[in-house]
């Protein structure tokens, strides 16, 4: 079974620019999260939703940072304008909202911002 | 709120020898999850292990057992027969039942040496 897919995997840009990273969850799974992670923080929770529905964005850092799930197999993490404090490894995970499902992760998108 | 403690920065075994990472945790709640994830130099964020507080039996998976101590808040991974395909980040998390939130701790970084 293919698991959560992200893209990019590494993305490069200069500061001011928008980004897109994109996230495919698992087929039936109906819970989405975006984390960041660096060495300071550590993952931290971006946003979580739940049948396509944001639940909880209280992680998002600013303005600047938008999420969307427009179907039950897409979302999209926006940052515009970027900064170069924005540079992290962000992951999408997903999970099916049942029991005690565990999250899922992707293998992550590194965006360096110049 | 909860908070995970990964006391060990940085340990190293010799291949084929066992080791353990330590975890603890503080919380009020009775029913909860917790989770061994291992970030390995590709980056993926990968599920090893979990368990439900209300087992008191201790999860395995192939060569990985936690050892769970309820009372004392303690959840620690225990790795057989090391591989260097082991030599990863490993991180500790926590779960409330009924939650979305994984609560993580800092991570252990482990070396497994030739």
């Amino acid at each position: 079974d293919a698991g959560v897919i992200q893209s990019p995997r590494h993305e490069v840009t200069e500061m001011g620019q928008e980004v897109t990273l994109r996230c495919k969850p698992i087929s039936g799974h109906n819970s989405l999260f975006w984390y960041r992670q660096t060495m300071m923080r550590g993952l931290e929770l971006l946003i979580y939703f739940n049948n396509n529905v944001p639940i909880d964005d209280s992680g998002m850092p600013e303005d600047r940072f938008s999420a969307k799930m427009p179907n039950a197999s897409f979302s999209t993490l926006k940052i515009q304008p970027s900064e170069p404090r924005d540079s992290a490894v962000y992951f999408c995970a997903s999970r099916l909202d049942r029991g005690t499902q565990p999250q899922h992760f992707g293998d992550g998108t590194r965006l360096s911002i110049l | 709120a909860q908070t995970v403690t990964q006391s060990q920065p940085e340990m190293s075994v010799q291949e084929a020898e066992t080791v353990t990472l330590s975890c603890t945790y503080d919380t009020s709640e009775n029913n909860y999850y917790l989770f061994w994830y291992k970030q390995p130099p590709s980056r993926q964020m990968i599920l090893v292990i979990r368990q439900e507080a209300y087992k008191q039996q201790n999860a395995t998976e192939n060569r990985f057992s936690v050892n769970f101590q309820k009372a004392a808040k303690s959840f620690s991974l225990k790795i057989s027969d090391s591989q260097l395909g082991d030599t990863a980040m490993y991180f500790c998390a926590f779960e409330r039942a009924g939650s979305y939130q994984l609560t993580f701790g800092k991570g252990t970084k482990l070396s497994v040496i030739p």
